[in-house]
């Protein structure tokens, strides 16, 4: 099945610097790429997403890019906020299937 | 619209007990999913489902049911609760798994 990795666990940066969160996927054939972002005891909502005929995404201050001959992509967000402290997850679905996996998670601290 | 609506907010169970989580949606949404979220795991598929009568495993299935008799409802039972199983539960839906899932607002089960 569809295996996702994302870096960095936590990421901490200073009020309108870029964040840059990556993952990378295993099946070749996965075609769509959400991210979510999770504020603290909240529900996991969806932020942007890609898919495979795309190359970038943008909406805002935030951008996806994806690269699918290394099987990464990458969210980016620009002029950070401390609004935008959040847990963000990446997710892949499975080429031809019915799953979406995710990531483990990004704990982003946007710090005044 | 009430969007995805999950109950229990809280539950606390003994090993061995049973229960039923509760999932509803009235978005008239087709694909409807439970995950699990555990600190550092992200968020694990348990199962789902494309439509009423039709069920599919996800990645970690083991001690978990699901049915879909209508479109509206998706309810998750553990059958013997082991505290393995201790976790924050989340209900979604969405017309397509290419599509925004919207989560529930999550259950909290803690087995003792």
């Amino acid at each position: 099945g569809e295996n996702v990795e994302q870096h960095p666990s936590t990421l901490s940066v200073q009020e309108g610097d870029s964040a840059v969160i990556k993952c990378t996927y295993s099946d070749s054939a996965s075609n769509y790429f959400p991210w979510y972002k999770q504020e603290l005891g909240k529900r996991p909502q969806l932020i942007i997403d890609i898919r495979s005929n795309v190359g970038e995404k943008k909406d805002q201050r935030i951008a996806v890019t994806l690269n699918k001959t290394a099987k990464h992509f990458s969210l980016h967000i620009t002029e950070t906020q401390p609004e935008d402290s959040a847990v963000y997850f990446c997710a892949a679905r499975e080429g031809g299937g019915n799953k979406l996996t995710f990531g483990t998670g990004t704990q982003l601290k946007v710090e005044l | 619209n009430a969007g995805v609506t999950q109950t229990p907010k809280f539950q606390v169970l003994k090993t061995g007990q049973s229960m039923t989580l509760q999932c509803a949606q009235d978005m008239n949404h087709e694909y409807m999913s439970w995950y699990r979220q555990d600190p550092g795991m992200g968020l694990r598929l348990i199962h789902y489902s494309v439509g009423a009568g039709i069920t599919d495993q996800g990645e970690v299935p083991n001690g978990y049911n699901v049915s879909r008799s209508t479109t509206e409802d998706f309810p998750l039972r553990l059958l013997s609760a082991a505290p393995s199983q201790t976790s924050v539960y989340f209900c979604a839906s969405s017309y397509s798994v290419l599509d925004t899932q919207y989560f529930g607002p999550g259950t909290r089960l803690t087995v003792l």
